[in-house]
């Protein structure tokens, strides 16, 4: 399996609140992607990167940013967090973003109360 | 991204041979079709990728007719832990980015 981890595994936080989500890979890969999945949904982009400090929109980026100042770390923040926002998120890599296999973390369940 | 069409789920048994058809009539000239695997509590899993005819790995095999205008996802002799959710994707995997576009995928249920 590729190395990605995601922390935190659980969280439970308050509407309002910031968070941060944080995915860590230990392939070198060029992309990183967070996605979110909710019932009925499927995945959703929310933000990628395709390299350090190259970053661009997915399909439900409002409230949400990203940050990635290190090949290996990619970030997710809920700047003020709402209870829609509450889901399961995934953090995924490429290597080239062409193509390839994705290669998905063990996910992130957020519950915003 | 192309749309795509799956069954909501299908019931199988150990043994049996699973298939899975998507449609996907919006099919442009450079998309690829790409199915993912994903287990309870997991991330998807890459299962298989093809362009047109046939491919096959260890997994699974993919049918894809002529037109390109629906792909088959064929699992053969399933066992209990092939119960997840198969998604079909379809895109120009060549663009930059990569970005995948899940639908809701099929839910496989294998029972003994």
């Amino acid at each position: 399996d590729a190395g990605i981890t995601q922390s935190p595994r659980h969280k439970v936080t308050e509407t309002g609140t910031p968070v941060t989500l944080r995915c860590h890979q230990t392939e070198n890969h060029r992309y990183m992607y967070w996605y979110r999945q909710d019932p009925g949904h499927g995945l959703r982009l929310i933000h990628y990167s395709y390299g350090v400090k190259d970053t661009d929109k997915g399909e439900v980026s409002d409230g949400y940013s990203v940050s990635r100042s290190k090949t290996e770390d990619f970030l997710l923040t809920l700047e003020s967090a709402t209870s829609s926002q509450t889901s399961v998120y995934f953090c995924a890599i490429s290597e080239e973003g062409r193509g390839e296999t994705q290669y998905f973390g063990p996910g992130t369940r957020l519950l915003v109360l | 991204l192309a749309k795509t069409t799956q069954p909501i789920s299908m019931d199988s048994y150990e043994g049996q041979e699973v298939n899975i058809t998507c449609s996907h009539n919006n099919i442009a000239t450079n998309d690829y079709i790409t199915w993912y695997q994903q287990f309870p509590s997991q991330g998807p899993r890459f299962i298989i990728q093809g362009y047109k005819t046939k491919v096959t790995n260890e997994v699974a095999s993919l049918f894809i007719p002529a037109d390109r205008k629906s792909s088959t996802l064929s699992l053969p002799r399933v066992s209990l832990s092939d119960t997840a959710v198969y998604y079909c994707l379809v895109g120009d995997m060549r663009a930059a980015g990569n970005k995948l576009t899940f639908g809701g995928g099929t839910r496989v249920l294998v029972k003994p």
